[in-house]
Order: structure tokens, then C-alpha cells, then sequence
């Protein structure tokens, strides 16, 4: 079957433009996270989605950081008024109830 | 908070040497550890767990054990390859944090093997 898929792999943005990712999970996994993986780091835990519902957003770095699963399915990170720290992968993660969590290839974010 | 602890690398070794790469951690619950593996190019995967106390997670030639006295899982292979090569990251996901259970991990650490 399928894995976590995640689009764009790479993004490069101009300071101050605005960005959306995307990650499809896989199929029938209620929850949905997404990390911030910076160079040479490892990943920091961003927000969690229970189907549709935003749980736990207490990792997004700013106000500038926004996330959507409207339909309990594909979700979205949106960041606006891109920083170049906001440079780095940005991974998204699915599980099915409290089983172990799988992971998409990641968008790379690089801010200009 | 939780935080977890992982052995600096980067780490060289030739092919068939023993590996072991260290991992402690802190937290405030009851964790369940992990250990996943970052090939180039490729997302994160798990290698192996352990749920308890005591509890040796094993796949692919590697083991680690939860030592809850030490804090520590640290993780072990007899005999690496060149197909090992990768990043390896140390993980925790805490009972105590509430029903998310996001995964913290350590800084990882680069292994490269060479034939």
C-alpha cells in the first residue's frame, strides 16, 4: 500500500512569500503530525490532528504558522511571511490509533 | 520536558565492526523508545522499539534494550554493513503527554561504513 506521500519535495521561497505543504497520509490513520526537522537536527513535533480536529498546536514556532485537516484526510502547513529560519524539512507523520507513527519523505523549505 | 540525548557522530566504521551508538533520555512518564533510521534521500523509518522497562527491540541485526535504572537504549549491531550507512535517530513518546504522543528525538547520528 501506499506510504505517507508529501508534496512538494522542494520549495524554495523568497523572504516574505507565503507557502503551503501538503501531505496525504495513509489511508485510515487518524492521526497526523508535523515536524520541523532543521540541518543537522532531529525533527521537533509542530501540531497533531485527530481526524479534522487540531489537538495539540503548542509546537508551531509563531503565528505565522498555520495548519488545516479539514476533511480528516490530506493536510496542509501553511507559513506565511516566509523567514529564512523558517528553512528546513518540514515532515509529516501518520498513525493508526496509538500504533507507530510513519513518515513521509519531507518537504525541503529553503527561504531566500 | 522530555528530551533525549544522542551520541555525537559522526561515526566510521569498517565493514563487519561491532557498532554502538548511545542514546539517554529524560522524561516525566512513561516513554515508549525508539529508534529510527534516515537513508539518504529517504524518509524516516522506525528500526525498533520497546514499549517497557527491560523490554529489547530488535530487527535487521540491531537490539537495543530499555534500561529504565540508566535511563538509556542504546543501540547495538554485531556486525554493520555498507547498507547501514545512514542517520540514526534516538526517539521517545511519552504517556504523560497527553493523547498526542509526539515522538521526541535526539540530534541523530551519522554512521557510515566502509567496505
Amino acid at each position: 500500500g501506499a506510504g505517507v506521500s508529501q508534496s512538494p519535495r522542494y520549495k524554495v521561497a523568497k523572504r516574505g512569500q507565503d507557502v503551503a505543504l501538503r501531505c496525504d497520509p495513509i489511508s485510515g490513520h487518524v492521526s497526523l503530525f508535523w515536524y520541523q526537522q532543521a540541518l543537522g537536527q532531529g525533527p521537533e513535533f509542530l501540531t497533531y490532528f485527530q481526524n479534522e480536529a487540531q489537538l495539540d498546536k503548542s509546537g508551531l514556532p509563531s503565528d505565522r504558522f498555520f495548519a488545516e485537516r479539514p476533511e480528516g484526510s490530506v493536510s496542509t502547513l501553511k507559513i506565511q511571511r516566509t523567514q529564512q529560519e523558517d528553512s528546513a524539512v518540514y515532515l509529516c507523520a501518520s498513525r493508526f490509533e496509538r500504533d507507530t507513527q510513519y513518515f513521509g519523505p519531507g518537504t525541503r523549505l529553503t527561504v531566500l | 520536558g522530555d528530551s533525549v540525548t544522542q551520541m555525537e557522530g559522526p561515526v566510521t566504521l569498517s565493514e563487519e565492526a561491532f557498532l554502538t551508538i548511545n542514546c539517554t533520555y529524560t522524561a516525566t512518564g512513561y516513554p515508549s523508545l525508539f529508534w529510527y533510521v534516515q537513508y539518504p534521500g529517504e524518509g524516516l523509518q522506525l528500526l525498533l522499539k520497546a514499549t517497557k522497562a527491560d523490554d529489547k527491540g530488535s530487527n535487521k541485526g540491531f537490539e537495543a534494550t530499555y534500561r529504565k535504572e540508566t535511563t538509556s537504549f542504546h543501540l547495538e549491531k554485531g556486525s554493520v554493513q555498507v547498507s547501514d550507512s545512514a542517520v540514526y535517530f534516538c526517539a521517545l513518546s511519552d504517556l504523560g503527554s497527553g493523547s498526542a504522543r509526539q515522538l521526541t528525538f535526539g540530534s541523530g547520528t551519522q554512521l557510515t561504513v566502509l567496505p
